[in-house]
């Protein structure tokens, strides 16, 4: 199975500031044959499911603000919130789609300093 | 609108089974792949397990592989887990997820606690 690493497990970020979460894949997720990475970012709140933010690395969902973006290729991604909003507080994973099962990263908390 | 409710959670014996359903509503379940994904009490994401859109196509972590088995129903809209051999480590709530690539829609879970 392809492992997923995340850095920080914890990040704290005051009210307006950039917030940056690493990725890094055990294998690439970069599928040749049509230059995508199968690489995804959720946002978890306490008690609610994940919701996606980001597909193919860098692509966001619909409705998604865009001071959220996705970056990196191969095996090294990074989810980056421009400037950070009281609704952000939340755990944000990345996962792989290149191989079923899919797998998740361990996570990320993310809270305001 | 896209719906996903599990259904089949509850209190298991250690060595016991369950299973979970999962109805899907508001898009043509039979054009999707779907997922399980599991979040025990406090901790991360885990992919169970997956089917394609057919059926025909299973994958499964190795944390569940020959005590788990996915399987669906389109002509139900419903999707399946049979879970056996339950462990303690098994305990944790369990999504189903729609995917053809990433996982666009989630159900709110199912709570399976496994306990004597």
């Amino acid at each position: 199975d392809i492992v997923m690493s995340q850095s920080p497990e914890s990040l704290a970020v005051s009210l307006g500031e950039r917030a940056t979460i690493n990725c890094k894949s055990s294998q690439s997720v970069l599928y040749s044959s049509n230059n995508k990475n199968y690489l995804g970012w959720y946002q978890q709140k306490p008690g609610q499911p994940p919701k996606v933010l980001i597909y193919w690395a860098s692509t966001r969902e619909s409705g998604v603000p865009d001071r959220f973006s996705g970056s990196g290729s191969g095996t090294d991604f990074t989810l980056t919130i421009s400037s950070l909003q009281a609704e952000d507080v939340a755990v944000y994973y990345c996962q792989q789609y290149y191989n079923t099962p899919y797998t998740f990263g361990q996570g990320t908390k993310l809270e305001i300093k | 609108e896209v719906q996903l409710v599990e259904s089949g959670g509850g209190l298991v014996q250690p060595g016991g089974s369950l299973r979970l359903s999962c109805a899907a509503s508001g898009f043509m379940f039979s054009d999707y792949a779907m997922h399980w994904v599991r979040q025990a009490p406090g901790k991360g994401l885990e992919g169970v397990s997956a089917i394609n859109k057919d059926g025909d196509s299973t994958a499964y972590a190795k944390s569940v592989q020959g005590r788990f088995t996915i399987s669906r129903d389109n002509s139900k809209n419903t999707l399946y887990l049979q879970m056996g051999s339950l462990r303690v480590e098994d305990m944790a709530v369990y999504y189903c997820a729609r995917g053809k690539q990433w996982l666009d829609s989630w159900g709110q879970g199912t709570l399976v606690t496994v306990s004597s």
